[in-house]
């Protein structure tokens, strides 16, 4: 599976939209980025995944470079209850889930 | 409730002993994944089963071992427990087809306090 880079850390206003950006300069072409987010000590919830096309859904949106090296997760309208450690993975569809380090998201009011 | 459910929720132990960690999956889920949580780790893939059968192993040390049912609930057997296993344990399920798959569904984890 290939490796992923996120920023450790990043503020949000509430209200804003946060974006979360993700480097993966290594994906294979049937590799897909995933995003999940964990709460204090919760279990990791789904955001959201693509393969090429930019994909949106109830909680976010996910847009993938044309080359596929980076992506950014946009959370339109950020509140308090999003603040969380943000982890974007990539892997095989069908394969396990590695999760980095990901990026603690702290949205203030 | 996201449809994981993982028993017990606390598990407070001394060093040396055996523990279980149960988990059953989402309704139609064919495939269970355990990983390790603990603070300076992070999420640590531990191994996954599919059907009844072992799929994947990560970092699963040989003192622990797991396996999954054929009413696919999965057990995580921890034993000669030490104080570095204190940790969260989290069960994730999946419909995992060879044709596509999605997200995981994670349960809210059993925290393991080793003593």
């Amino acid at each position: 599976d290939a490796k992923t880079t996120q920023p450790p850390s990043m503020d949000c206003a509430e209200g804003r939209a946060a974006n979360l950006p993700c480097n993966h300069s290594t994906i294979s072409g049937n590799e897909y980025v995933y995003w999940y987010r964990q709460i204090h000590s919760q279990g990791p919830q789904y955001i959201i995944h693509g393969l090429k096309n930019n994909e949106t859904n109830e909680m976010a949106s996910l847009i993938i470079t044309e080359d596929r090296k980076s992506s950014t997760l946009i959370l339109p309208h950020a509140t308090l209850r999003d603040t969380a450690v943000y982890y974007c993975i990539v892997r095989v569809n069908t394969g396990k889930l590695i999760f980095g380090q990901g990026t603690t998201l702290q949205v203030k009011p | 409730d996201s449809g994981v459910t993982q028993t017990p929720k606390h598990l407070i132990t001394a060093t040396g002993q055996r523990v279980t960690l149960r988990c059953s999956p989402r309704s139609g889920d064919l495939s269970v994944y355990w990983y390790q949580q603990s603070l300076d780790q992070g999420l640590q893939f531990l191994i996954q089963y599919y059907n009844g059968e072992e799929r994947a192993k990560g970092n699963i040390l040989e003192r622990f071992s797991a396996q999954q049912f054929p009413d696919l609930h999965s057990e995580l057997n921890l034993s000669s427990l030490e104080l570095g296993d204190s940790a969260l344990y989290f069960c994730a399920s999946s419909v995992q087809s060879r044709t596509g798959g999605g997200g995981y569904t994670f349960g809210s984890g059993t925290r393991l306090t080793v003593v």
